[in-house]
């Protein structure tokens, strides 16, 4: 699986926007980019995925650059329940079947009050 | 949306014994499901895939005898640690996959914390 590059943590304040970095250079033309979070304690949580176009949840916004070698997660308004660990993560899902999914050590999100 | 009922979320057992984790899909068929290991402070690493009615793959370096999966239903699969030690101590996280790949991600459980006393 190709590899991603994230910061280790991050800082924001609560109700301000968040960009969490994702970096994947050698990301293949079959990859989708997908993003995970964690809460402490608990299983994780699916956030969003793209493959080439930017997308758009309830949850955040996904902003993929036009070579496709990094990526940007958006949270719009930060509260403190988004505090976790964002897993950005490639896999090829184009085959429709199910996908392995290979965490790496994410970024740490605190978010201040 | 999709749920996964993991249970249980806890259990402290003695070394040497067994323990086994049920993973439930409560509103859906889980063809495949994905367990995963987590250490304090580090990432989640995949063990096993099972899919329903077949034997479980299991990743490199995971042995299939002590870490035994059962896949027998689409809407249960379980994890049996047995002979149990202190490394085993960890959390132990499943997700399920539909018969397609998720449209919009895959479903995890909440995680079992095991520690082997």
């Amino acid at each position: 699986d190709a590899k991603t590059t994230q910061p280790n943590s991050m800082e924001s304040n609560e109700e301000e926007p968040v960009h969490l970095p994702c970096n994947h250079s050698t990301i293949s033309g079959t990859d989708y980019i997908h993003w995970y979070r964690q809460l402490p304690s608990q299983g994780p949580e699916y956030v969003i995925h793209g493959l080439t176009s930017n997308v758009n949840n309830r949850m955040a916004s996904l902003a993929i650059a036009e070579d496709r070698k990094s990526s940007t997660l958006i949270l719009h308004r930060a509260t403190l329940r988004d505090a976790a660990v964002y897993y950005c993560i490639l896999s090829d899902n184009s085959g429709g079947s199910n996908y392995k999914l290979t965490f790496g050590k994410g970024t740490l999100l605190t978010v201040n009050p | 949306g999709a749920v996964v009922s993991q249970h249980p979320s806890r259990v402290i057992c003695k070394s040497g014994t067994s323990v086994k984790i049920e993973c439930r899909s409560l509103d859906f068929q889980a063809t495949t499901m994905f367990w995963y290991r987590q250490f304090p402070k580090q990432s989640l690493m995949l063990m096993a895939t099972s899919n329903e009615g077949s034997k479980a793959t299991y990743e490199q370096g995971v042995e299939k005898d002590k870490f035994l999966i059962n896949h027998a239903s689409l809407t249960l699969s379980t994890l049996t640690v047995t002979s149990a030690h202190p490394e085993d101590s960890s959390f132990y996280i499943c997700s399920a996959g539909q018969r397609q790949a998720p449209r919009d991600g895959y479903t995890f459980g909440s995680g079992t914390r095991l520690t082997v006393v």
